[in-house]
């Protein structure tokens, strides 16, 4: 069964700080993604990378940055921290396009 | 962008059989749709795809009309387990941005 890990459930961080969210999956996928879930706005796209090294624009990239160095970890970085990225983190991968995205448990950011 | 168009909630008793309806007008000729569950505090999770005509698993059955203009999700004989948001999402990464954008998704509270 596909595992996607990540590294933390809850998290808080201050205004201005840079925030690392890790992500982890364990079957060799090449399609990694990030999104942010706020009540009432459902899932939105920030980043998503194919390949090792590669990485594409979400919806709603700014403000966040991501970094893909190895193909089973996709990171997420805040490069200062703001109140309005208060939210919920989810990470998904995918074998390929058409095939369903698994997910991890996210993390719940708040930022003070 | 294309668009997913879904109930925002639904009720249901133990036992019956629950349909919940997805529009995607301008799905493309290569778009696949997919439907996921969602729990609270936990990442979605894969339930069904398909392509056209009916598919069936498991856990439920995907209709789709020949125009593939709309989808339904059956879940028969619900369980208070069932509660829980469902989204319906329509392309692949192939398709560009639009594809991976969820939808509000659909509220289903399962009472005894």
């Amino acid at each position: 069964d596909v595992k996607v890990t990540q590294s933390s459930r809850y998290l808080v961080k201050r205004t201005g700080e840079k925030v690392f969210l890790e992500c982890v999956q364990d079957m060799d996928h090449e399609n990694m993604f990030w999104y942010r879930q706020d009540p009432g706005l459902g899932l939105r796209l920030i980043y998503f990378s194919y390949d090792v090294k590669m990485k594409e624009k979400g919806d709603i990239p700014e403000g966040y940055s991501v970094s893909r160095e190895k193909k089973e970890r996709f990171s997420l970085i805040l490069e200062s921290a703001s109140t309005n990225q208060t939210s919920m983190y989810l990470c998904a991968s995918t074998v390929n396009s058409n095939q369903p995205q698994h997910f991890g448990d996210g993390t719940r950011l708040s930022i003070l | 962008l294309a668009k997913t168009t879904q109930p925002i909630s639904m009720d249901s008793y133990e036992g019956q059989e629950v349909n919940i309806t997805c529009s995607h007008n301008n799905i493309a000729t290569n778009d696949y749709i997919t439907w996921y569950q969602q729990f609270p505090s936990q990442g979605p999770r894969f339930i069904i795809q398909g392509y056209k005509t009916k598919v069936t698993n498991e856990v439920a059955s995907l209709f789709i009309p020949a125009d593939r203009k709309s989808s339904t999700l059956s879940l028969p004989r619900v369980s208070l387990s069932d509660t829980a948001v469902y989204y319906c999402l329509v392309g692949g990464m192939d398709t560009g941005r639009r594809a991976l954008t969820f939808g509000s998704g659909t509220r289903l509270q399962v009472q005894p």
